[in-house]
């Protein structure tokens, strides 16, 4: 198994740029979410999906859209980039919300 | 504001020592979480204790729960260099869904 995958490992990105950041699992998790990553604010959670077809936000939705049409791909979009959206991304999946969640490597993302 | 804070913020201590780190949150909970990062990588699951449990053990790695107190912590034994890496509580939130993460805890563990 892969387990959780991220493309890209590393994106920059110029202000009001749009883009997407892939995730997908081979686990067959119905749980999957993204979370940022920022100095001294450890990971705060933006979306999360408890299955195919359904979305919540996180503490951070603003600025990120997310679908979730199969069960192994969770993909996070930027519609309009921000420089406060440079941060590190990672997605995570796990069995059901209350089980232990896989992290992929991550994104890290710059917007100049 | 987060859910979960830890306490300290940074700990370094001798390989061999025992580290421990704590874990506050703010609402009820199912289940608390504890996870470590390496520097540049994923998170890595370590220990699940669930709002019915007082205390669970893994290899060398103790956590407690007290939903009294809402706290938790992580004691790490004999702590070796390999140990050095930033710690995370994470709840699971008793609204539907969520797993928040606290801030973390850096812990070097020096040779």
């Amino acid at each position: 198994n892969a387990g959780v995958t991220q493309t890209p490992k590393f994106q920059v990105l110029k202000t009001g740029q749009s883009m997407t950041l892939q995730c997908a699992q081979d686990m067959n998790h119905e749980y999957m979410s993204w979370y940022r990553q920022d100095p001294g604010m450890g990971l705060r959670l933006i979306h999360y999906s408890v299955g195919a077809g359904i979305t919540d936000q996180g503490e951070v939705p603003n600025g990120y859209n997310v679908s979730r049409s199969t069960t192994e791909d969770f993909p996070l979009r930027l519609l309009s980039a921000a420089p406060s959206q440079t941060s590190v991304y990672f997605c995570a999946s796990s069995y059901n919300r209350v089980n232990e969640q896989f992290f992929g490597p991550g994104t890290r993302l710059t917007v100049l | 504001s987060q859910q979960g804070e830890e306490d300290p913020q940074a700990l370094s201590i001798q390989e061999g020592e025992n580290a421990t780190m704590n874990c506050s949150y703010k609402t009820s909970i199912n289940n608390l979480q504890w996870y470590r990062q390496n520097s540049g990588r994923g998170l890595v699951h370590l220990i699940l204790i669930r709002s019915n449990e007082r205390e669970k053990h893994s290899g060398r790695l103790r956590v407690t729960l007290d939903t009294s107190k809402k706290s938790s912590s992580l004691l790490i034994t004999a702590s070796r260099a390999a140990d050095t890496a930033s710690y995370f509580c994470a709840t699971d939130v008793n609204q539907g869904g969520k797993l928040i993460f606290g801030q973390g805890t850096e812990l070097s563990v020096k040779p």
